[in-house]
């Protein structure tokens, strides 16, 4: 059974960093990458950027650029995104999704619970 | 950035009857094109990819078609576990966009 098990919620503040771990069991890692999507509340979504669980390649969303660093532990089937230079706008819900090993061009057939970030000082 | 947007914004229907969600790209997306619905609390799931194709689980009431910049998604008698927010995703074009979403409710 597929499953994306994302870590718990966060409460950051202004200025500081968070890491969100997205871990995979349940299929083959490797076969596949990993896309970070965020929403803020009551809002919609939005695509931060991706990682290829197969070859550690990564492109991210230009908004994010500098900011973000998304990597993964293919020994435990882990994805992780950190996002630096926590501002008030980037409270929301962090989730990871699955999609194409090969490219960051595709949609999401799982997603992870979420993860609620709190910025706030 | 290729802009989708989606309408109406909210849509009211009663269980039983059919739902028609529509989704403009502001340029060409051929056929890559996906539904997500999603219900408070709960993360995104996968309806239909490749504007048509339903995904794994999806009953055969759910419905997509279109190519190019238009695009439906078509429910075609609604059940209550229907009635959530759904968002409509391009990924064409780098980088990939979602739509601000239609809120399908129980009229």
């Amino acid at each position: 059974q597929v499953q994306l098990v994302q870590s718990g919620a966060e409460v950051k503040k202004p200025g500081a960093s968070v890491k969100v771990s997205c871990k995979a069991p349940g299929y083959t890692f490797t076969n596949y990458g990993i896309s970070w999507v965020r929403q803020a509340p009551g809002q919609g979504l939005e695509w931060m950027g991706w990682i290829s669980d197969y070859n550690g390649n990564t492109n991210y969303a230009q908004k994010f650029q500098g900011r973000v660093t998304m990597t993964t532990d293919t020994t435990t089937s882990t994805a992780y995104m950190e996002l630096r230079s926590l501002r008030s706008d980037d409270t929301a819900v962090y989730y990871c999704a699955r999609g194409s090993k090969y490219q960051e061009l595709y949609y999401f057939d799982y997603w992870g619970q979420g993860t609620l970030v709190t910025v706030s000082s | 950035e290729i802009v989708m947007t989606q309408s109406p914004a909210t849509l009211s229907v009663s269980p039983g009857e059919r739902a028609t969600l529509s989704c403009r790209a502001s340029q060409s997306v051929t056929s890559n094109l996906a539904w997500y619905q999603q219900k408070p609390g709960q993360a995104p799931r996968l309806v239909i990819y490749g504007a048509s194709t339903r995904a794994t689980g999806i009953p055969a009431r759910f419905s997509g078609s279109g190519s190019g910049t238009e695009f439906t998604l078509t429910i075609s008698s609604l059940q209550s576990e229907d009635f959530a927010v759904y968002y409509c995703q391009q990924y064409n074009h780098w980088p990939q966009s979602f739509g601000l979403g239609t809120k399908l409710e129980i009229k």
